[in-house]
């Protein structure tokens, strides 16, 4: 079983759609989790970060955490073309080693 | 946050060659990694880069064909030594801060090996 599972899509919404992204993990002693977008040909950009169950939203985006349940959620509200790239996920025990895993990553397009 | 700056952006190279990528930070950080992504997969963690001392390599990879140099807490390079079409990928350095554990990104060098 791998760490953490990710869909890799490709996912195609119209534009406007509200966008669930979601990663399964299986090693509950992570605590912090984070969600990137990374356009082609470039490097991954830190969208959110979240450490505690629940809801952190900024802006359109909102990174939703359930450590009992171990999944994470990332919402993209009213998405836009522009948002069309790929999410990773990835979570870390930050326990001194600085582990992070990643997801395999999301494939999004938004529709115009 | 911490801006990263990456050179060469992208790099077409022949077999049995090297090259080495330049990684500099806009501020002093403790951790520094470097990542592969190879085409359509995630990230894979080639090593810790450590300043003034060898770096540490994950399993699968070795100082021979990937060494590493961190001279200061704002610099590192990594060579990818005699080059082989496997090696093309992008390679990514990246920075933890270090009391929240956010992963900073630079933009990648993307190499091709022919």
């Amino acid at each position: 079983q791998k760490e953490v599972e990710q869909d890799p899509g490709p996912l195609s919404v119209p534009e406007g759609a509200i966008v669930s992204l979601n990663c399964t993990y299986s090693n509950s002693a992570f605590q912090y989790f984070m969600w990137y977008r990374q356009y082609s040909r470039k490097g991954p950009e830190l969208l959110m970060y979240t450490y505690s169950s629940g809801n952190k939203e900024d802006g359109r985006f909102t990174a939703q955490v359930d450590k009992s349940s171990k999944y994470i959620s990332l919402f993209i509200r009213d998405s836009q073309p522009s948002d069309s790239a790929t999410y990773l996920c990835a979570m870390t025990l930050l326990s001194g080693t600085y582990k992070y895993i990643f997801g395999t990553g999301t494939r999004l397009k938004v529709l115009a | 946050s911490a801006v990263i700056s990456q050179k060469p952006s992208r790099d077409i190279c022949q077999r049995g060659t090297s090259l080495t990528i330049q990684c500099q930070v806009d501020s002093q950080v403790t951790m520094m990694f470097w990542y592969r992504q190879q085409p359509g997969q995630s990230l894979t963690l080639i090593a810790t880069a450590n300043q003034g001392s060898e770096a540490t390599y994950e399993s699968g990879f070795v100082i021979d064909k990937f060494p590493i140099s961190r001279p200061n807490l704002t610099f590192s390079t990594l060579t990818v030594s005699n080059m082989s079409p496997e090696d093309s990928s992008i390679y990514l350095c990246s920075v933890a801060v270090s009391h929240t554990g956010e992963l900073f990104f630079g933009e990648g060098s993307r190499l091709t090996v022919l």
